[in-house]
């Protein structure tokens, strides 16, 4: 399973935008990236999901290098409700994957 | 779309209680489900894996007696801390995965023992 790395903590002003940026050197060719957010006392929730280049949804885009041996999230201009723990995953998208929580990012928005 | 539903969300008993804990896949059918634990200030630690109607797959250092896992459904897993102490408080998660779809987590269950 690829293991992921990312900053412990950022902080941002509110209307920035924020990027976290997540490296799986040993991520294999079928694996997918994953992003969630998780607030206090509440279950981890779904982002964005890629696997190369960009991806881009209604909160977030993705962009993903060709080595694909990191992956960044990014969140335009961020509201202190964006405050929160921020988890990338890696891993295929079928049987037992995806399922090893790194450290995360704490980002904190001030305002 | 993909709301999983974990009840209770926070549970107090008495040392040496059992207590339940159902996670519900409420509009797919979910063919594995997981059982996380999260300490405070933690990250999440993945307890389990369990599929419809075969038995979990615990990680290691994870006593599958302590923490029985039923998956009797496509849309329903339970599961039940047995005799409940002080150090088994703590924040369970569970999340559910149909094929080719990432996974999709409860809100969680505070459970407190006294």
């Amino acid at each position: 399973l690829a293991k992921t790395t990312q900053p412990i903590s950022m902080d941002s002003y509110e209307g920035q935008e924020v990027n976290i940026t997540c490296s799986h050197n040993n991520i294999a060719t079928n694996d997918y990236i994953t992003w969630y957010q998780q607030f206090p006392s509440q279950g981890p929730r779904f982002i964005i999901q890629g696997y190369k280049t960009k991806v881009t949804n209604e909160v977030a885009s993705l962009f993903i290098p060709a080595d694909r041996k990191s992956s960044t999230l990014s969140l335009p201009r961020v509201s202190l409700s964006d405050t929160a723990v921020y988890y990338c995953l890696v891993g295929a998208l079928t049987g037992a994957n995806n399922l090893f929580f790194g450290t995360g990012t704490r980002l904190t928005v001030i305002p | 779309g993909a709301v999983v539903s974990q009840h209770p969300s926070w549970v107090i008993c008495k040392s040496g209680t059992s207590v339940k804990i159902e996670c519900r896949s409420l509009d797919f059918q979910a063919t594995t489900m997981f059982w996380y634990r999260q300490f405070p200030k933690q990250s999440l630690m993945l307890m389990a894996t369990s599929n419809e109607g075969s038995k979990a797959t615990y990680e290691q250092g994870v006593e599958k007696d302590k923490f029985l896992i039923n998956h009797a459904s496509l849309t329903l897993s339970t599961l039940t801390v047995t005799s409940a102490h002080p150090e088994d408080s703590s924040f369970y998660i569970c999340s559910a995965k149909s094929s080719m779809e990432p996974q999709h987590f409860g809100d969680g269950t505070r459970l407190s023992i006294l």
